[in-house]
């Protein structure tokens, strides 16, 4: 049980690019959380996904941020025409339900020139 | 005011010292969680508390759901033991907001040899 991967862990785009953020659960979770760290700044919640659906995005910026999270294949998180505002660390979180506890990827630092 | 207080911010101990970093909340909440980062590093998830305490290796968690407080003791720290800590905590409602965390700012500990 690999835990939960994210990648890549560092990532570096020019301004006005799109940034893809991947996030595999680990095996057997189905529920999907996305946190942004800004520099110096404490973690804040921007999703939760479920398999196929968004179900709380109340955290995401309104323009330029998306995310999904398929069938198959990891959960993405994507950034249109990113800004230096968005140089930060974006960590995926993964849990088998409501209940139960997290389990952090080691989270992708993006850093926007 | 924040949802989740932590204090210290930054914590300096010797090393064998016992530490104690606390968490206060303000809201209504279904656990509490405490979570170790390291410097560019992932995010561990040490404890999930709904209460009472609990204990592994050298640390201790404990809550109190009446005063909204919680703590996390290191017993003998250890130069490995230095890294934020963090508190975050998933309220008290299986409506939309009541999946995700809401984090402290951290505790910043180092422990000197």
């Amino acid at each position: 049980n690999a835990g939960v991967m994210q990648n890549p862990r560092h990532l570096v785009r020019r301004r006005g690019q799109e940034a893809r953020l991947r996030c595999s659960p680990m095996k057997g979770h189905s529920h999907v959380y996305w946190y942004r760290q800004l520099p110096e700044e404490g973690l804040k919640f921007m999703v939760y996904l479920q398999k196929e659906n968004i179900i709380d995005e109340s955290g995401m910026p309104k323009e330029r941020f998306s995310a999904e999270f398929p069938k198959e294949g990891p959960s993405i998180l994507r950034i249109q025409q990113v800004v230096r505002g968005d140089s930060a660390a974006y960590f995926c979180a993964s849990s088998i339900g409501y209940d139960y506890g997290y389990t952090f990827g080691s989270g992708t630092r993006l850093t926007v020139v | 005011k924040n949802e989740v207080e932590q204090s210290p911010q930054n914590l300096t101990a010797q090393e064998g010292e016992f530490i104690t970093i606390n968490c206060s909340y303000s809201v209504g909440i279904s656990a509490l969680h405490w979570l170790q980062q390291h410097p560019g590093g992932g995010i561990v998830s040490l404890f999930m508390l709904s209460s009472g305490k609990k204990k592994h290796g050298r640390l201790i968690a404990t809550i109190n759901i009446q005063e909204k407080h919680s703590s996390l003791h290191i017993t003998a720290s250890h130069p490995r033991d230095s890294a934020v800590y963090i508190c975050a905590v998933r309220r008290a409602s299986k409506e939309t907001s009541g999946s995700r965390l809401t984090f402290g700012e951290g505790t910043q500990l180092t422990v000197n040899p």
